[in-house]
């Protein structure tokens, strides 16, 4: 089936550093969403994305819809204690029908720098 | 809050059982997508269902099966459980079914098998 690859798979942050992540795919697809987990708990929706070349912001955290449509970028600035946790990727073949659901990235790992 | 509910939180049993697991969808929602999430294979999506009917399948296995109901949740029937199935399933939902929508994840549920 279809592979989102993202990147890295960790990585350990200061605060007040900027973070940057990728999800790259061989496929294309019509969106992309980023997504956040805490332990125990659901993914939840930080940014959507419907265009190539989209940039869409939230708050500290934008993403970007690669102009190839295979590919996707969130940073995060001046990150917080609070940004720790997973970030999914989620890329999306096609509108509703049988390749309406989301195909998801491994994800990356946040921590705090020792 | 994401407006998605899940029961139960936890659930603990043996081989060879048979579990339900419940999902109320956000107010308006018409689909409900059930995911599997373990630490191996990441998100993995199961199954769709729009306005009580099933619109996509993944990798489901035949042992599984789900069914939305008039008032719009939905169960996931797990039967002859296996170790591997230990993990954790959440429920997401979205308003459309046709266009882009985001995908809204409740709390989950942890499932142990023992």
């Amino acid at each position: 089936g279809q592979q989102l690859n993202q990147n890295p798979q960790s990585m350990f942050i200061q605060e007040g550093e900027d973070v940057s992540m990728n999800c790259t795919s061989s496929s294309i697809f019509n969106t992309w969403l980023w997504y956040k987990q805490d332990p125990g708990e659901g993914p939840v929706l930080l940014i959507a994305l419907y265009k190539a070349g989209e940039l869409t912001s939230n708050g500290r955290l934008t993403a970007q819809f690669g102009i190839t449509r295979k590919d996707s970028f969130l940073n995060i600035s001046a990150s917080i204690p609070s940004d720790v946790g997973i970030y999914f990727c989620a890329g999306q073949l096609r509108y509703g029908g049988s390749q309406g659901n989301l195909i998801f990235g491994k994800g990356t790992k946040l921590s705090v720098k020792p | 809050d994401s407006g998605v509910t899940q029961t139960p939180k936890h659930l603990i049993t043996a081989t060879g059982q048979r579990v339900t697991l419940r999902c109320s969808p956000r107010s308006g929602d018409l689909s409900v997508y059930w995911y599997q999430q373990s630490l191996d294979q990441g998100l993995q999506f199961l199954i769709q269902y729009y306005n009580g009917e099933e619109r996509a399948k993944g990798n489901i296995l035949e042992r599984f099966s789900a069914q939305q109901f008039p008032d719009l949740h939905s169960e996931l029937n797990l039967s002859s459980l296996e170790l591997g199935d230990s993990a954790l399933y959440f429920c997401a939902s979205s308003v459309a079914l046709q266009g882009a929508s985001e995908q809204f994840f409740g709390p989950g549920t942890r499932l142990t098998v023992l």
